[in-house]
């Protein structure tokens, strides 16, 4: 069956600290991976997406993914939070640009 | 440009009662995708529509359906409501098949 998989439900960094959400996926053909982003009684903001190529592709905002088949594995990373990074965090696949599964989302709470 | 918007913002239906949202895609996009997002989860695929007709369906029941109007703009309509059809209601329209998905800020729905 096609999922995705955000096994950290709640995550709290201080400011300035590195951060990493995990995400893994199963889909049966080449997947495209994205990551949204969702603040407080928003929509989702696409954050960064990877379709073929250099698996480590970079985003807005700093971010950035990489992508390794082998642990069918999409994590996102940013080297230092800011305060307004704080929201939900969704990561989703698909067989193109829509229709898309998505991840029960890791929300991040930052400190200062 | 204008993005993706949606109405209502929020609404409120008592069990039995047919509802209908309404999106209007962002400049240029010919292709509507409608997504579900209960309360802590992650949105879930509901329908899309591509030139008028529907294009792809996730798991979700017939007393959800839709429309697309030849200006691209699109129409959620929900039967017979149910407690458990709560949730906030994202439209997300794109190029079809091409580069990314847009979203709009979603239309709370409550069913008491």
């Amino acid at each position: 069956a096609q999922s995705v998989t955000q096994p950290d439900i709640h995550i709290t960094v201080s400011e300035g600290a590195s951060l990493e959400l995990r995400c893994n996926y199963s889909y049966g053909a080449t997947p495209y991976l994205f990551w949204y982003v969702q603040s407080p009684g928003q929509g989702l903001q696409l954050l960064l997406k990877y379709f073929s190529g250099d698996t480590l592709v970079q985003g807005i905002k700093g971010f950035e993914a990489e992508f390794k088949r082998s642990q069918s594995s999409f994590n996102l990373r940013k080297p230092s939070v800011h305060w307004s990074d704080a929201a939900e965090y969704f990561c989703a696949v698909g067989s193109n640009t829509d229709k898309l599964i998505f991840g029960t989302g890791t929300r991040l709470q930052v400190f200062p | 440009e204008t993005g993706v918007t949606q109405s209502p913002t929020h609404l409120i239906k008592t069990r039995g009662q047919q509802v209908t949202l309404r999106c209007s895609s962002q400049s240029g996009h010919n292709t509507v995708s409608w997504y579900q997002q209960a309360l802590g989860q992650g949105p879930q695929f509901i329908f899309q529509y591509y030139r008028e007709e529907e294009n792809g369906r996730g798991n979700f029941p017939p007393r959800f359906s839709g429309l697309q109007f030849p200006n691209y703009s699109s129409e959620l309509n929900v039967n017979a409501l149910e407690l458990d059809d709560s949730a906030l209601y994202l439209c997300a329209s794109s190029f079809f098949q091409r580069d990314e998905q847009f979203f709009g800020p979603g239309t709370r729905l409550t069913v008491l």
